[in-house]
């Protein structure tokens, strides 16, 4: 069956620290991946999207990689703060993804202490 | 600033009851979709719609329909609320590749 998988549990880390929150898949031909960040009682926001063909993208301190042989993404905060405490949602659309339907994972809460 | 609005952040309805979630957007987007959310569960997709009157069901379409006559408007409607339909229910339209998503309506049916 088809699946997306992110970690359940929380993620406690100390501020200044590199948080690494990780997506799986399987079943799944993604053209593209996406990472989420949703803060308690609002929608979810958009941060990085990653292609298949790519293996690595950065935007300030976040940094996804995309290994399709492995069938995971990784998604890395540096230098983390406690603003970056929020549920990360991995997602990805199946094939070309020509409607943009995508499929979300369950999300990991990080919590970043000071 | 990209826009994404719902109608209410909260409502409270009783079981048989005909509810109507409003969303519209500001970016001419043709896509949307309506999606649930409930912990453990994730997000999951009920309906999209494509294009103005176009629609398709999504994973869990069950006890819900859907009405786009304006490209910037996507209703829900709930045609008999039940206690398992009370979630976050969450709109999105969709730009080039990411989506957008409005703040959410807590529907709590009682």
């Amino acid at each position: 069956s088809q699946k997306i998988e992110q970690n359940s549990e929380a993620l406690n880390i100390q501020e200044g620290k590199t948080a690494t929150l990780t997506c799986n898949y399987t079943n799944y031909s993604p053209a593209y991946l996406q990472w989420y960040r949703q803060d308690p009682g609002r929608g979810p926001v958009f941060l990085l999207l990653i292609r298949e063909n790519e293996k690595e993208k950065r935007k300030e301190r976040l940094k996804v990689t995309f290994d399709t042989t492995l069938k995971q993404s990784l998604f890395h905060i540096t230098a983390s703060q406690p603003a970056d405490s929020a549920t990360y949602l991995c997602a990805l659309v199946n094939g070309s993804g020509n409607t943009g339907k995508l499929i979300f994972g369950q999300g990991t809460t990080l919590q970043v202490k000071p | 600033d990209v826009k994404v609005t719902q109608s209410s952040r909260y409502l409270v309805k009783r079981t048989g009851e005909k509810v109507f979630l409003e969303c519209v957007q500001d970016m001419d987007h043709e896509n949307m979709f309506w999606y649930r959310q409930d912990p453990g569960l994730g997000l999951r997709l009920i309906y999209f719609s494509y294009d103005v009157k176009m629609k398709e069901k999504g994973d869990i379409p069950e006890g819900y329909s859907v009405s786009r006559e304006k490209k910037e408007r996507f209703s829900l409607i709930l045609e008999s609320a039940s206690t398992n339909q009370t979630s976050m229910y969450l709109c999105a339209s969709i730009g080039l590749f990411e989506q957008f998503f409005g703040p959410g309506t807590r529907l709590t049916v009682l």
